[in-house]
């Protein structure tokens, strides 16, 4: 069975630094998709980076980079030169193949000057 | 650019009541999927859609239906409405590939007294 896991209910990080949201992820299957998705305080669902299970080198997306590994199984997101309106719900999710897509439970950060 | 569109934003109902909320999307999209997000618990995967007339089971699907005619529309049906089905609702949908991000729409914020 897929399972994300977020252990990080909460993070503060002051604005211009950098701050690594860590995500763990469960499955057997050797091919899968990994992603990360920004939801503000408005509520929408904002796609940020995507990692695949057979991706050589990590996802990068402007200040957004994903520390993949794979034997580990984590796939944390890094966010570089923080900013206020990065304050928001993070959350990892994991596709296998092409099925569901299972989501953790998210982190909330936020950015203070 | 229409994107995934949901119906209604809000509703309120009581107990024991049913309805539906509708989905649509213009982008062609074979996958389509319902969540719902309750605090601290992420979003959850009620069902989804592979394609037009194929539909499953995520984590959460008692107390919900689905049917994918079209498509373009899935929409989810609450038969018998119970507070514990109090939740904001989003429905997402990408193309058929692993890599392939979900779009999502923009929610329903539903209650159940």
């Amino acid at each position: 069975a897929q399972k994300i896991t977020q252990t990080q209910p909460g993070m503060f990080v002051q604005e211009k630094e950098a701050v690594t949201l860590d995500c763990t992820y469960d499955t057997s299957d050797p091919s899968y998709g990994l992603f990360w998705y920004k939801q503000p305080s408005s509520g929408e669902m904002i796609f940020l980076i995507y990692q695949g299970s057979y991706d050589q080198q990590n996802a990068t997306e402007g200040r957004y980079s994903l520390n993949f590994q794979k034997a580990r199984k984590s796939a944390n997101l890094v966010i570089s030169a923080s900013q206020l309106g990065d304050s928001a719900m993070y959350f990892c999710a994991m596709r296998r193949n092409t099925d569901k897509l299972i989501f953790g439970t998210g982190t909330r950060l936020q950015v203070f000057p | 650019n229409a994107g995934v569109t949901q119906t209604p934003k809000f509703q309120v109902l009581k107990t024991g009541q049913s309805m539906t909320l509708q989905c649509a999307q213009d982008m062609n999209h074979e996958y389509m999927s319902w969540y719902r997000q309750d605090p601290g618990m992420g979003l959850r995967l009620i069902h989804y859609s592979v394609g037009a007339g194929i539909t499953d089971q995520g984590e959460v699907p008692n107390g919900y239906n689905v049917s994918r005619s079209t498509t373009e529309d899935f929409p989810l049906r609450l038969l018998s409405a119970a507070p514990s089905q109090t939740s904001v609702y989003f429905c997402a949908s990408s193309k058929g590939q692993e890599s392939s991000p979900l779009h999502f729409g923009n929610g329903t914020r539903l209650t159940v007294t």
